[in-house]
């Protein structure tokens, strides 16, 4: 079983309309984040959920609007589709008090 | 400034050598983490290794190993006897602060390491 899965894993889609990536981990997690990697690979936070209370909100246009119904899941809105915001966004979870933080696997968004 | 860097965009290396892969970082803060993460082509984010400011001992992981230098504010990771499959993007990460809520990963820019026959 994956542990951090999301969906979907690739994403073709015009400017202007509005999509979600869902995230779900079953680790056991109560923080959950979503990084964007851009087209030089760079890796950037964007939001982090801890126990389903938004505690980092990385200067995103507010375009983007996660939503964490319970601690198991995360998802990504984005209104508005631009072509900047073509990129793979990574949903990612620790535990409090533990060290590491596992990766789903990328979700790839192209905005035409 | 940079909080993570990697000044090695990308890297050769024979399979069956050893391989160091550079990071710097910069914080203030004395509780902090040190990550590795191996992406390779196919996309996903693998952890590799991780170093806590406070651990003695440079960590260790099968092949892997990390060169924690405090005072040098480095944290190389060392892959030894590279294999095919080693070839990939590898990131440095930091986090500050413990290990409590809230914690996030700044990333380096990566470096793409080709293991050659």
């Amino acid at each position: 079983d994956t542990a951090v899965s999301q969906t979907p894993k690739y994403l073709v889609t015009q400017m202007g309309n509005d999509k979600s990536i869902k995230c779900e981990q079953n680790l056991g997690h109560d923080t959950m984040y979503w990084y964007k990697q851009d087209s030089k690979k760079f890796l950037k936070i964007m939001f982090s959920y801890n126990n389903k209370e938004l505690i980092i909100n990385e200067t995103v246009p507010n375009r983007f609007s996660p939503k964490s119904p319970d601690k198991a899941h995360l998802n990504l809105h984005i209104n508005s589709l631009e072509l900047g915001d073509s990129a793979v966004y990574f949903c990612a979870s620790r535990r409090t008090g533990q060290n590491t933080i596992y990766f789903g696997e990328g979700s790839w968004l192209t905005v035409v | 400034a940079q909080k993570i860097t990697q000044t090695q965009p990308g890297m050769f290396v024979q399979e069956k050598e050893a391989v160091t892969l550079d990071c710097t970082y910069d914080t203030s803060d004395q509780s902090y983490g040190l990550f590795w993460y191996k992406q390779p082509s196919s996309g996903e984010m693998i952890f590799l290794i991780y170093q806590g400011s406070y651990d003695e001992q440079n960590a260790t992981e099968g092949r892997y190993s990390l060169n924690f230098q405090k005072a040098r504010k480095s944290a190389n990771l060392v892959i030894s006897a590279s294999q095919l499959g080693d070839s990939a993007m590898y990131f440095c990460a930091m986090r500050e602060g413990g290990s409590g809520g809230g914690n996030k990963l700044t990333f380096g820019t990566g470096t793409q390491l080709k293991v050659e026959l």
